[in-house]
């Protein structure tokens, strides 16, 4: 069975700095996996998503991924925090064609 | 905005109500997922319809229904509503029921069960 593990509920870092939210995830098949982010009072919006080929994933407002098979990970990375980078964000891996979502990292930037 | 809208944004009720979401998928988009999205449960999925027909289930109870329509709308009826039910409902679409496919989520329904 699927799962997706995110590691931390919280991350705060300094604008300027180097964003790394984690996740792992568990999969009898070879996965596909995505990042989404909410805003407050927001729905979900697509980062990006890896299902094959290249496995640095690059995505929306400067994001990107890379999925490491021999880690099961799929940790989202940004080189340079923005303040309106705050948001919580959530790693999801689709085995068949529902999507497993992880329990959220909720992401602050301290000015 | 994602296209997918949802009516309506909150709702307030009481235990042992009944009430009904509605969600309207983006134009083009046969496929709607059902979320709900609580604190202590974090975003779970609930089903997912494709083209009029249930395609999966998630975690539903058997209090909640889902229905797609011909013009591929959707809802979810909450029934014998529990405080435990107070929660963010999403919706979602995709173009196919794919796992490739990204799904666009819709505003959400806050429901709030006195």
């Amino acid at each position: 069975a699927q799962s997706v593990t995110q590691l931390g509920s919280h991350v705060s870092v300094s604008e300027g700095a180097l964003v790394l939210l984690r996740c792992n995830y568990s999969s009898s098949v070879p996965p596909y996996l995505f990042w989404y982010v909410q805003y407050p009072n927001q729905g979900l919006q697509l980062l990006l998503k890896y299902t094959t080929g290249a496995t640095l994933v690059k995505g929306i407002n400067g994001f990107e991924a890379e999925f490491k098979k021999s880690e099961t990970s799929f940790h989202l990375t940004k080189p340079s925090a923005h303040m309106s980078d705050a948001a919580e964000y959530f790693c999801a891996v689709s085995e068949d064609d529902k999507i497993i979502f992880g329990k959220g990292t909720r992401l602050h930037i301290l000015p | 905005d994602s296209g997918v809208t949802q009516t309506p944004k909150h709702l307030i009720t009481a235990t042992g109500q009944r009430v009904t979401l509605r969600c309207s998928p983006r134009s083009g988009d046969l496929s709607v997922y059902w979320y709900q999205q609580s604190l202590d449960q974090g975003l779970q999925f609930l089903i997912q319809y494709y083209n009029g027909e249930e395609r999966a289930k998630g975690n539903i109870l058997e209090r909640f229904s889902a229905q797609q329509f011909p013009d591929l709308h959707s809802e979810l009826n909450l029934s014998s509503l529990e405080l435990g039910d107070s929660a963010l409902y999403f919706c979602a679409s995709s173009v196919e029921g794919r796992r490739a496919n990204e799904q666009f989520f819709g505003p959400g329904t806050r429901l709030t069960v006195l």
